[in-house]
């Protein structure tokens, strides 16, 4: 049974730094590893997909990467901004249409 | 394009009732998912559907149920409501044209509390 972890649970951070979210899974048998983004009540945003093959996916000043291997993927955000804030949260993909996710990385950007 | 629409936004129910929860997906989709999401917690995976088949279930009891129409859209019915039952209801569409590796896209969610 795929098991999704996800460290810290919360991160509060100044305006322009650099910050990584983790996400680590214990089943490396996975077609693709998902970032999203969940504003407070709203639904979930896709930022990234990453696919089996691949090492990592860049969209703006986000970079994410996998490593099957060990089992985890990490999400880089550069010069962070408020409106960064928010929960991410990532997600593994096996041999089907479901989604195992964690339980998200709180993140806070201060001005 | 419209993107994956939820209705209805909120819903307030007793325990015991019953409730419908509905989901469109964007044009072209023809793969719907329904996921929980429990306060704190990450979404959990409750079904999904393909060309109106059931492909997937996830670990819920039989009070839940779900179908998908023939334009794509699909319900998720749950019986006898209990109050574990509260929680964010988020469904997601993707096209699955390439197996496993598309995008899932998900709507807004509806919020069910049960008092």
């Amino acid at each position: 049974k795929q098991e999704v972890t996800q460290i810290p649970a919360a991160l509060s951070v100044p305006e322009g730094e650099n910050l990584v979210l983790n996400c680590s899974f214990t089943d490396s048998a996975i077609y693709n590893l998902q970032w999203f983004r969940q504003d407070p009540g709203k639904g979930l945003t896709s930022l990234l997909l990453i696919q089996s093959s691949q090492r990592e996916q860049t969209s703006g000043r986000l970079n994410a990467s996998l490593d099957k291997s060990s089992g985890r993927s990490t999400l880089y955000i550069a010069a962070s901004q408020p409106g960064d804030s928010a929960t991410y949260l990532c997600a593994s993909q096996g041999g089907s249409e479901k989604l195992v996710f964690g339980k998200g990385t709180k993140l806070t950007v201060n001005p | 394009d419209a993107g994956v629409t939820q209705s209805p936004t909120h819903l307030i129910k007793t325990r015991g009732q019953q409730v419908t929860l509905r989901c469109s997906p964007i044009s072209g989709h023809k793969s719907v998912s329904w996921y929980q999401q429990v306060l704190g917690q990450g979404p959990q995976f409750i079904f999904q559907y393909y060309e109106k088949e059931e492909r997937g279930r996830g670990n819920f009891p039989d009070r839940f149920s779900a179908r998908q129409f023939p334009n794509y859209s699909s319900e998720l019915n749950v019986n006898a409501l209990l109050l574990g039952d509260s929680a964010l209801y988020l469904c997601a569409s993707s096209s699955w044209t390439s197996g496993f590796t598309d995008t899932q896209y998900f709507g807004p969610g509806t919020r069910l509390t049960v008092l």
